[in-house]
Order: structure tokens, then sequence, then C-alpha cells
């Protein structure tokens, strides 16, 4: 079955860049997309379409995609930042959607 | 814009909970709506996709289980899951898309946390 793969914490220091990836065989066949998931909060999308940025969302914010693996960079990083991250796609043959396993993004 | 979503579930093992998700300030009939659930301590997990104007598609873990239906007249869609366990405990998120698939889950509700326990 199809699967996404995330590192389970990513730690940096105010106002560096953090990059977070996500990997996975339906990535060079299918669309990625991230969501930032706060304590207590619903998930809000950060990135559709591998690179998109959704209207209100800051252009420190951006994704990629080569082959299998696709980033997310959020430079300039503040405590705000500081979420879980959620890729997500989709099963080539049966379209059903899956999501990564996410990241723990600390802010040091 | 949003989605307005029905309280905290209290329900036993092999009982069935049907969760609502009203949607205001948008045109209800152009975007799709997915079902995402969330255990304690964990990350998401899709269920599947309502198309208001016909259609539903779910994930292979919860089909025969779950029941997707969709209110035009009152711009809501619900989800039915039967024969609920204790690992069915989570918050359960609707989410809208817009009716090509392809922009994300732009816009989702507060979440209703069910708890099942005897």
């Amino acid at each position: 079955s199809s699967e996404l793969r995330q590192p389970p914490s990513v730690s940096v220091s105010p106002g560096q860049t953090a990059r977070i990836t996500c990997s996975g065989d339906v990535l060079s066949r299918q669309f990625a997309y991230w969501y930032r998931q706060k304590p207590g909060q619903a998930p809000q999308l950060l990135i559709y379409k591998d690179t998109e940025r959704p209207s209100g969302i800051p252009e420190r914010i951006s994704g990629s995609s080569s082959g299998t693996t696709v980033t997310l960079t959020i430079s300039g990083v503040q405590a705000e930042d500081e979420a879980d991250y959620y890729c997500q796609s989709a099963d080539s043959a049966t379209t059903y959607k899956i999501f990564g396993g996410g990241t723990k993004l600390t802010v040091l | 814009v949003q989605l307005g979503q029905s309280g905290t579930e209290l329900k036993k093992p092999g009982a069935s909970v049907k969760l609502s998700c009203t949607a205001s300030g948008f045109t209800f009939t152009t975007y799709f709506f997915h079902w995402v659930r969330q255990a304690p301590g964990q990350g998401l997990e899709w269920m599947g996709i309502i198309n208001p104007n016909g259609g539903t598609s779910y994930a292979q873990s919860f089909q025969g289980r779950v029941n997707m239906t969709s209110d035009t007249s009152t711009s809501t869609v619900y989800m039915e899951v039967s024969n609920l366990r204790s690992e069915d405990t989570a918050v359960y998120y609707c989410a809208r898309v817009y009716y090509d698939t392809t922009h994300g889950m732009d816009v989702w509700g507060q979440g209703t946390m069910v708890i099942v326990s005897s």
C-alpha cells in the first residue's frame, strides 16, 4: 500500500530555515499537500499541488518537489511556527487520500 | 466561510454515531467534503469523501462501517460510523475541497470528539 514518510521531529532556532521532507513513491505521480496543526486546533492548509500557496499563507512558507520527495521549507522560523506538520497525497490506484505520519517542528 | 460540526459524543462499544458538518458562507455544491480523524496523540487518518451532488469514496479500512450522506437543503454533510470500538475514540474533522479536488482541504471544521467507552 502507498505510504508517506516524514521525520518525526525537526528542530531549528528562531530566524533559521526549517525543511521538512516527505517521501513516497506516489509523490512522483500525485500532488502533495502540506498542513500545519497547532495543539487543540484543526489542521490548516499551507501548500497545495506541491508548490502553490493558498491566499493568506506568507511567502516564507514554500513547497518543492523532486522525484519521490517533497519538501516544506519555512524561512525565518518564528516561535509561532512550532506545530505538527503533515504531508498528504493520494494513492495512485485508488485515489484514496493518505497522510504522512507528521513532523513536530520545535523552535529552540 | 466556515464548517460547523456537531458536539461531543459519548458512545458504548457496538453503538453507532452520526456526525454533522454544516457549511456556511460559500456555495455548498461546488465543493466535496472529506472526513479525517485523529486519535489522541496520533496523526491524521483519512476516512472518505462525499460529493454533495452524488458519490462517495471510503478508505478501505472503513468500508462497510462508514456511511456519508448530504442534505443540500441545509448545506450539511453527515457521517455515520457503526459498530464503534474503543479504537474509534478520536476527533473527527470535516474539510472541504474544491470540486476539482486539486486545491487541498482549505477549510476545516472545528472537529467533533467521539469517545467510545463502556
